[in-house]
């Protein structure tokens, strides 16, 4: 079954990095996920694309600060830099042919 | 520019079937690869599929609510419905629709509409 697993929440320093991981299940490493930003009381918003390989393409408008990263199963959003409106909810996603796709339970992200 | 927006009731009695419309516009059905989909978000929850069609009316449901769930295109209007029977209050939530690209995910999102059930 394909499960995507992101830790509850995260936190770190106004201006410092953080890395948060989505972790795809067993048999599924080789799969792309996207990842989506969701700041308070607003839509979710397309972040990027990240491949197996840690190759990523990213939305519109999208600033340099976000990139991402891929390790095993695990795949990775990084952010740098961090500046008070990156205080948000970070959701992943991935699809497969013949399913309706899936989401991360979502990791909230405090800035310090 | 790419834009989609959820119509439909706010407020919704149990038992009731609840039908929410994604109008969207700068694409279209025409491309292959290309899907509309409908996602939840209850209240301080986490995001939910719950159905999906493509450009060739391959439609996906979500497993746990297919025998409530239609979802529907008309290509002529740039719009997708979604119909949705029996809303009890755990379905209230924010109803978003979304552009879906194979490959890609999730990339252009509606504003998301508030629909609440109770009587």
């Amino acid at each position: 079954q394909l499960v995507l697993t992101q830790s509850p929440s995260a936190s770190a320093s106004l201006g410092a990095s953080v890395k948060l991981t989505c972790s795809l299940s067993s048999g599924h490493s080789s799969y792309a996920i996207a990842w989506h930003q969701q700041q308070p009381e607003k839509g979710p918003r397309y972040l990027m694309k990240l491949n197996s390989d840690g190759s990523h393409r990213k939305g519109d408008g999208i600033p340099d600060r976000f990139s991402g990263s891929s390790s095993g199963a695990e795949r990775y959003l990084i952010i740098s830099s961090l500046q008070s409106e990156d205080e948000a909810d970070y959701y992943c996603q991935t699809w497969d042919t013949g399913i309706l796709g899936v989401f991360g339970g979502g990791t909230k992200l405090t800035v310090l | 520019q790419i834009t989609l927006k959820e119509s439909g009731p706010t407020l919704v009695k149990p038992t009731q079937t609840l039908t929410l419309t994604c109008t969207f516009s700068g694409f279209s059905f025409s491309t292959s690869e290309v899907g509309v989909g409908w996602i939840r978000q209850p209240p301080g929850k986490a995001l939910e599929w719950l159905a999906l069609i493509y450009w060739d009316d391959d439609k996906r449901y979500s497993p746990s609510l297919k025998s409530r769930l239609t979802i529907t295109k008309d290509t002529s209007k740039n719009q997708v419905v979604l119909t949705m029977t029996n809303m009890d209050p755990v379905d209230t939530a924010t109803y978003y629709c979304a552009r879906m690209v194979f490959g890609v995910g999730n990339d252009y999102w509606g504003q998301g509409t508030l629909v609440t059930v109770s009587s």
